[in-house]
């Protein structure tokens, strides 16, 4: 149980496109999920976080007119990079959070993102 | 905000041997901590938890520890095999009521020599 997909696994892009990654539980429903960023050899940054319904919540320095986050349902989230640049080329990995109280995340496989 | 440091940044031992990884916390009201393991280019794994109300944990082979006043918190693995080889990340968060997101500490590489 606790399954998070996401898709794709890997996008290469032009600069300047837009690119869209969802992220979806599987058999639990998942009021609220996370997006986190990693870059090479680095830790897991907390971009944003998005609960069904409502507008996502961005940490300090992510910009939201960038990082476009769509929570339609309670098994979808998408995180669309509008514009991607070179310097977005990441490894996003979503997280997402069983409904009912629980407090323990599941992540996604993650989506490597190269901006070309 | 919440910050948490975490060391080794690289941790070797020999099969068999145990490992420890400590992490501290700057957030007194933190009160979930999780950790972590993180194999190249794949998802993090949940090994083991912890809550505040609680100063240790054990399943199987590895422990977490929780110091509260001091505001740290260990991660101990016993019996080390090579399939233990992997980024461990520890983290931290508030749990008011309803999911939060995690700050990670910057992750310790354990290598497991045969």
């Amino acid at each position: 149980g606790a399954v998070v997909s996401q898709h794709p696994s890997r996008v290469i892009c032009k600069s300047g496109t837009s690119v869209k990654i969802e992220c979806r539980s599987l058999d639990f429903q998942a009021t609220t999920m996370f997006w986190y960023r990693q870059f090479p050899k680095q830790s897991l940054m907390l971009m944003a976080t998005s609960n069904e319904g409502s507008k996502a919540t961005y940490e300090q320095g992510v910009e939201k007119d960038k990082f476009l986050i769509n929570h339609a349902s309670l098994t979808l989230s998408t995180l669309t990079v509008t514009s991607a640049h070179p310097e977005d080329s990441s490894f996003y990995i979503c997280s997402a959070a069983v409904r009912g109280g629980v407090e323990t995340q599941y992540f996604g496989p993650g989506t490597r993102l190269l901006v070309l | 905000g919440e910050n948490v440091e975490q060391h080794p940044s690289t941790l070797s031992v020999q099969e068999g041997d145990s490992a420890v990884i400590k992490c501290t916390y700057s957030d007194s009201a933190s009160n979930y901590f999780p950790w972590y393991k993180q194999e190249l280019g794949k998802r993090p794994q949940l090994i083991i938890d912890i809550r505040s109300n609680v100063g240790e944990k054990k399943d199987q082979r590895i422990a977490v520890t929780l110091n509260k006043t001091a505001k740290h918190f260990s991660l101990h693995i016993t019996e080390t095999q090579p399939e233990d080889s992997a980024v461990y990340f520890c983290a931290a968060s508030f749990k008011g009521g309803g999911a939060d997101g995690l700050t990670f500490g910057k992750g310790t590489h354990l290598i497991i020599q045969p």
